[in-house]
């Protein structure tokens, strides 16, 4: 079965660093792009980024340029998406998604919920 | 960047509707566009890729148009357990998503 497993919840303070994972398996990890989104309590989605785990060619929006980092090891068929000093308005649910080339992102994790709280 | 306009932003509809959908991109992304189900606590679901493509395991009902910089999700007749919110998303150049649709009980 061709599925993405996301990390669990994290709670984390303002000012505290964090790394989440998304986990394929089922496919060749390698040979699809893994994207990730964002969605704010009762908001909408915003795509974040982007990562080819063949060779780390990574993009980003310009929204989330330089306040996230996205890598992958593709060892571990993981990819993951970092942040260095998170902000309470980082508080959301995180998806990871595949992308294939023309059918967008076809598999979804179940999602890693954010929550910064001082 | 390349933005993305749905329209409505809610929609309230009885079960045997006709319901329509819009998304309009701010420049031409020829047929990189899709559509998602998102029901509340889950993930998104993938229905519709390339403007017109219907993913495997999505009923027919579920249809889709357009190309360019205008196009549409059409549900034919809808049922109870399409009552949830949808997103159109270019992936022309890198990715957008639209604000959603949020389809409620009439």
């Amino acid at each position: 079965e061709v599925q993405l497993v996301q990390s669990g919840a994290e709670v984390k303070k303002p000012g505290e660093s964090l790394k989440i994972s998304c986990k394929g398996s089922g496919y060749s990890f390698t040979s699809y792009w893994i994207g990730w989104v964002r969605q704010m309590p009762g908001k909408g989605l915003e795509w974040m980024g982007i990562i080819y785990p063949g060779d780390s060619d990574t993009r980003y929006s310009p929204s989330f340029q330089g306040q996230v980092t996205i890598s992958a090891d593709k060892s571990i068929s993981t990819a993951y998406l970092q942040w260095s000093s998170l902000k309470a308005s980082d508080t959301a649910m995180y998806y990871c998604a595949r992308q294939s080339y023309d059918r967008a992102f076809d598999i979804w994790g179940q999602g890693t919920m954010v929550t910064v709280s001082s | 960047d390349i933005q993305m306009t749905q329209s409505p932003s809610t929609l309230s509809a009885s079960v045997g509707d006709r319901v329509t959908i819009t998304c309009r991109a701010s420049q031409s992304i020829s047929s990189w566009l899709a559509w998602y189900q998102q029901k509340p606590g889950k993930a998104p679901k993938l229905l519709i890729y390339k403007a017109s493509s219907l993913e495997s395991g999505v009923p027919s009902r579920f249809s889709g148009s357009g190309s360019g910089t205008e196009f549409t999700l059409t549900i034919s007749s809808l049922q109870p357990d399409d009552f949830a919110t949808y997103y159109c998303q270019q992936y022309n150049s890198f990715g957008t998503f639209g604000q959603g649709t949020k389809v409620e009980i009439k």
